[in-house]
């Protein structure tokens, strides 16, 4: 079936450090991938989107590539920021629906 | 342009009872989507709804309904609400065939079952 895999969290960095998490995904045909982003006590936020092979999202300074021979869409940052705190949600869409990963909690210290 | 707004924003209830949840959609959409979202874990599909209709259903038992009304917004029901009921409910709102746009979720209705 269709999944999301992400890391576990949480991802502890100092503010201006480099930010990589991890997410691989389980799919038929090729599904738009996306990143959505959760605050604490709000709802999801679209952070980025790819919707083929070798596209590459972006949006604040974050990134991800669809590498669809590794079956995957990790999230980069070059430099965090203290604001970046809040959990992280890989997704595919598939037959118009999404499945999410887990989400992975970013916590970034000054 | 007002975005996903969902109501109430809170709502405490006991095993056994039956809630009503709402969403309106952002102003243009036609499809409703509902998502529970269970603490420390990513949001799972429940069922989406486009005329009207059910369009698709996730792996959530009959006590969880919903319906779409002719102006697009959309009500979730659940039934005989159980202790693993507690959750986030987030809607979101899309337009039909457009699979490569985003879905827009509203903030979300936090269901204590006590």
């Amino acid at each position: 079936g269709n999944s999301v895999t992400q890391m576990e969290g949480p991802v502890t960095l100092s503010e201006e450090a480099f930010l990589t998490i991890n997410c691989t995904y389980t799919a038929t045909g090729y599904p738009s991938l996306f990143w959505y982003v959760q605050y604490p006590g709000e709802g999801l936020q679209l952070l980025l989107k790819a919707t083929k092979a070798d596209d590459k999202g972006s949006n604040k300074g974050f990134e991800a590539t669809y590498r669809k021979e590794t079956t995957s869409f990790h999230l980069e940052k070059g430099s965090v920021q203290v604001s970046d705190s809040a959990v992280y949600f890989c997704a595919l869409r598939h037959t118009d629906k999404l499945i999410f990963g887990t989400g992975t909690r970013l916590q970034v210290f000054p | 342009d007002a975005g996903v707004t969902q109501s109430p924003t809170h709502l405490i209830k006991t095993r056994g009872q039956q809630v009503t949840l709402r969403c309106s959609p952002k102003s243009g959409h036609d499809t409703v989507s509902w998502y529970q979202q269970a603490l420390g874990q990513g949001p799972q599909f429940i069922f989406q709804y486009y005329e009207e209709e059910e369009r698709q259903r996730g792996n959530f038992p009959d006590r969880f309904s919903g319906h779409q009304f002719p102006n697009y917004s959309s009500e979730l029901n659940v039934n005989a609400l159980l202790l693993g009921d507690s959750a986030l409910y987030l809607c979101a709102s899309s337009l039909i065939y457009r699979a490569e746009d985003e879905q827009y979720f509203g903030p979300g209705t936090r269901l204590t079952v006590t």
